[in-house]
């Protein structure tokens, strides 16, 4: 059964800095992984995702890695601000493409 | 334009109502998804439902019930509302034939409060 875990569950850091949100998976059959943003009181937004035979994606200040081989993906945000302080959820999409399985998500505060 | 939409934002009912969700997509997608996030923001799977089979999340009691009239909607049906119904309720929509990427889109939620 697939888990997923995110660290650290909550993070507060000053305008400006980067930062790294790490994800890990106990199974490495997945089809894909993707990042979603939640805000308080709203939906879900995703932010990248990647394909089961990639390495990374990039958006912007956003860059994420997969690494199957030892059940990992990490969240890079780059410079960060204000208007990222969000939760940010890890899924990862089974095989048969019938299930996003998340993690608990990171709470981000960036304060200016 | 709402990719995935789902209605009613906000609802508010007695223990023991029946009531239903909906949720409307305009992505052309083949594949539908409910999800429930509990008071913890823990969001976990109920169902997810094609057109040639619906999967089932076995903990989920039976008095939830998914009705798809159509490729474009997945209505949320729950008989009998507890307490512990309470949560936010996600609709989501992909395409399983990998057209962008297997991308999952949401909708915004629906907070289901049972008092």
């Amino acid at each position: 059964k697939q888990e997923v875990t995110q660290i650290p569950a909550a993070l507060s850091v000053p305008e400006g800095e980067n930062l790294v949100l790490n994800c890990s998976f106990t199974d490495s059959a997945i089809y894909n992984l993707q990042w979603f943003r939640q805000d308080p009181g709203k939906g879900l937004t995703s932010l990248l995702l990647i394909q089961s035979s990639q390495r990374e994606q990039t958006s912007g200040r956003l860059n994420a890695s997969l690494d199957k081989s030892s059940g990992r993906s990490t969240l890079y945000i780059a410079a960060s601000q204000p208007g990222d302080s969000a939760t940010y959820l890890c899924a990862l999409l089974n095989q048969a493409g019938t299930a996003l399985i998340f993690g608990k998500g990171t709470t981000l505060s960036v304060s200016s | 334009d709402t990719a995935v939409s789902q209605t009613p934002k906000y609802l508010v009912t007695q223990m023991g109502n029946d009531k239903s969700i909906k949720c409307e997509q305009n992505l052309g997608h083949d594949t539908m998804y409910w999800y429930k996030q509990d008071s913890k923001k823990f969001l976990k799977i109920m169902f997810s439902y094609n057109n040639k089979e619906l999967i089932i999340n076995e903990t989920v009691p039976n008095r939830f019930s998914p009705k798809s009239p159509d490729k474009a909607h997945l209505n949320l049906h729950i008989n009998s509302l507890e307490l512990g119904d309470s949560a936010v309720y996600f609709c989501a929509s992909s395409s399983r034939d990998g057209s962008s990427g297997n991308t999952i889109y949401f909708g915004e939620g629906s907070w289901l409060t049972v008092v």
